[in-house]
């Protein structure tokens, strides 16, 4: 069954470093996502990209964030200055229509 | 933030009997209605949904019952396996866009 692939499973950066999560969304679908989930917290919707820009975003999602898709496979996002507060496992996830969205099985992103 | 809510953390229930999850919400605006299941170090695997068209759909062991004037919905599992035994996250999408609200999860343990 075809899946969505995120890479890597897991990042550590310092506080004040740029990170890129990598993801591979599955191939025939359209609308591509990142959501993240800070440790005892809820899933939390970061973004939403479709024809090749941003469709939706959430507050979360300021000027330190911003997302890519530089070839057709695959689908980043960069945190261009992190904070401490920005540990927490990012998902990515993609959909063919507006139902069912498939997720990757997550980044974990700690900043120390 | 609270627009969807999953009030049972956890729930305990014996291979073979009926688990029940429910979630709540708050936005009228929501339209459609998820039911994801993770396992730890995994990202949410999608199990079924439903339109606000509708007040049942089925697959399998699965069904979801979407009560639209309590702004309730439920799923059931039957009969429960000790395979099914993760977090179950309730998710819901307005209709003026594809971001998922999601629910903070209830935890299914099914005993042997």
């Amino acid at each position: 069954e075809p899946e969505v692939t995120q890479t890597p499973s897991h990042q550590v950066t310092q506080m004040g470093q740029e990170v890129i999560l990598r993801c591979v969304p599955i191939s025939n679908h359209l609308y591509f996502y990142w959501y993240r989930q800070i440790l005892g917290q809820k899933v939390e919707f970061l973004v939403s990209f479709y024809n090749n820009e941003i469709s939706e975003k959430s507050e979360i999602f300021d000027d330190q964030f911003s997302v890519e898709r530089p070839d057709g496979s695959n689908f980043t996002l960069k945190i261009r200055s992190t904070k401490l507060e920005d540990s927490a496992m990012y998902f990515c996830a993609s959909s063919v229509s507006r139902e069912k969205s498939y997720f990757g099985a997550g980044t974990r992103l700690s900043v120390l | 933030d609270q627009q969807v809510k999953q009030n049972s953390p956890s729930l305990s229930v014996q291979e073979g009997r009926i688990s029940i999850l429910n979630c709540d919400y708050t936005n009228s605006m929501f339209d459609y209605f998820l039911w994801y299941k993770k396992y730890p170090a995994e990202g949410p695997t999608f199990l079924i949904s439903i339109s606000s068209i509708k007040d049942k759909n089925e697959d399998g062991r699965f069904t979801v019952f979407l009560n639209k004037s309590a702004k309730h919905l439920s799923l059931h599992i039957v009969p429960s396996q000790p395979g099914d035994s993760a977090v179950y996250f309730c998710a819901a999408k307005n209709n003026a866009g594809n971001m998922l609200t999601f629910g903070g999860g209830t935890r299914l343990m099914v005993k042997p």
